[in-house]
């Protein structure tokens, strides 16, 4: 079974920190890992991830894909009150399925 | 342009009862997949739809169908509904089947809470 594991489960800082969040996964057929954030209800896509070691950069967040470990990390620096939500990790597989992790919720505190 | 749309935003139903919940992809997305979302955790794969076909479709029971409209929207049908089915149903729409590249970016619609007393 499909299997990907998120931590911590939850963090809390206060706006200028940097923040990691990491992803493990165990699934067949991978295609792509995916990080999305999840603030009232939709989660909105923020990177897609397909090939090891190239990081991907929005603005102050930053991911990168790991295929020998099977993990990810998401970075995010500097960090703002409106980046608190709930950061999803999903990783595709052969048909399109979407499997996720239980989610990250981070708090920043002015 | 018009992101993923989902109706109704929010649903009240009894148990034994079935519901219907609809979406309509991005414009250009032929591809519809369902995700349950229990509080705490993260969205669970229901259906993947492209082109009215089945993709493929999560560990869910019998009651749960659904099916994709020649113009791409789709339903989700849940019948004899459980307390356990209380949920945020969300709906995602992608460009292309899994063929690799971004086209299998997949973008969620705002959900659909239903509450099953």
């Amino acid at each position: 079974e499909d299997k990907v594991v998120q931590s911590p489960l939850s963090l809390v800082v206060h706006e200028g920190d940097t923040v990691t969040l990491n992803c493990s996964y165990e699934v067949t057929n991978f295609r792509s890992l995916l990080w999305y954030k999840q603030e009232k209800k939709a989660p909105t896509f923020l990177f897609m991830l397909t090939s090891s070691g190239i990081e991907k950069k929005s603005g102050r967040l930053s991911s990168i894909l790991d295929k020998k470990e099977l993990s990810s990390i998401l970075n995010i620096t500097a960090t703002q009150t409106g980046d608190s939500a709930i950061y999803l990790c999903a990783v595709g597989t052969s048909y399109g399925k979407l499997t996720f992790g239980q989610g990250t919720i981070l708090t920043v505190h002015p | 342009d018009a992101g993923v749309t989902q109706s109704p935003t929010h649903l009240i139903k009894t148990r034994g009862q079935h519901v219907t919940l609809r979406c309509s992809p991005i414009s250009g997305h032929k591809s519809v997949s369902w995700y349950q979302q229990v509080l705490g955790q993260g969205p669970q794969f229901i259906f993947q739809y492209y082109e009215k076909e089945e993709r493929g479709r999560g560990n869910f029971p019998d009651r749960f169908s659904a099916r994709q409209f020649p113009n791409y929207s789709s339903e989700l049908n849940v019948n004899a509904l459980l307390l356990g089915d209380s949920a945020l149903y969300l709906c995602a729409s992608s460009y292309s089947p899994p063929s690799g590249g971004a086209g299998e970016t997949q973008y969620f619609g705002p959900g659909t809470r239903l509450l099953v007393l």
